[in-house]
């Protein structure tokens, strides 16, 4: 999606070992979320930013960290790695926080 | 916080007939109601939403209908083509409360030519 890459497209990991992904974006937008997709459960979010250096949980947190550093740059990591947190990953971003534009998901597999 | 129901979770219609996805939500505090269609491998990628100030809004063969009273909203495909198939997500949000969005869990449209 134009403005808004995520990396790894995909990753492998190992149970117990920290993950981090990567969200950046080119449109300054104030607003960024993380979210998770699974079978049966939609899209839940994990955290969202409102600011450099401003974030909070979402409903989905435990297990979870990010940090935003710079307006750009949205990371989202995986302390320890667990099964339960293979998922297809979600950023994304909003001007006004009236409607996201998603990047193209990261899938993580933890085994 | 926020619940939203989705239905029907699954949707099979012939092209050129209509479909409608109907969507609940919780908490008579959210005021901004988006629809994201999602394809094969992408994004979920934003088409239409609504605010609660607005009963109905269209946007050529796409219209979305709020009833605040009964805390429900849908979308309606007219026409529609196999361009279409894919899975679609409603959500409801507070636009005071940084934007947080709480998605239903999707509809898969499968359109058959």
């Amino acid at each position: 999606d134009a403005g808004i890459t995520q990396s790894p497209r995909h990753k492998v990991t190992e149970t117990g070992t920290p993950v981090t992904l990567r969200c950046h974006q080119t449109e300054n937008h104030r607003y960024m979320y993380w979210y998770r997709q699974d079978p049966g459960h939609g899209l839940r979010l994990i955290h969202y930013s409102y600011g450099v250096k401003d974030t909070d949980k979402g409903e989905v947190s435990d297990g979870y960290s990010v940090s935003r550093s710079k307006t750009e740059d949205f990371l989202l990591t995986l302390e320890s790695a667990t099964s339960s947190q293979t998922s297809v990953y979600f950023c994304a971003i909003s001007v006004t926080a009236y409607g996201y534009t998603f990047g193209s998901g990261t899938r993580l597999t933890v085994v | 916080g926020e619940n939203v129901e989705q239905h029907p979770s699954t949707l099979s219609v012939q092209e050129g007939d209509s479909a409608v996805i109907k969507c609940t939500y919780s908490d008579s505090a959210s005021n901004y109601f988006p629809w994201y269609k999602q394809e094969l491998g992408k994004g979920p990628q934003l088409i239409i939403d609504i605010r609660s100030n607005v009963g109905e809004k269209k946007d050529q063969r796409i219209a979305v209908t709020l009833n605040k009273t009964a805390k429900h909203f849908s979308l309606h495909i007219t026409e529609t083509q196999p361009e279409d198939s894919a899975v679609y997500f409603c959500a409801a949000s507070i636009d005071t409360n940084a934007g947080k969005s709480t998605f239903g869990d999707g509809t898969t449209l499968t359109v058959k030519p």
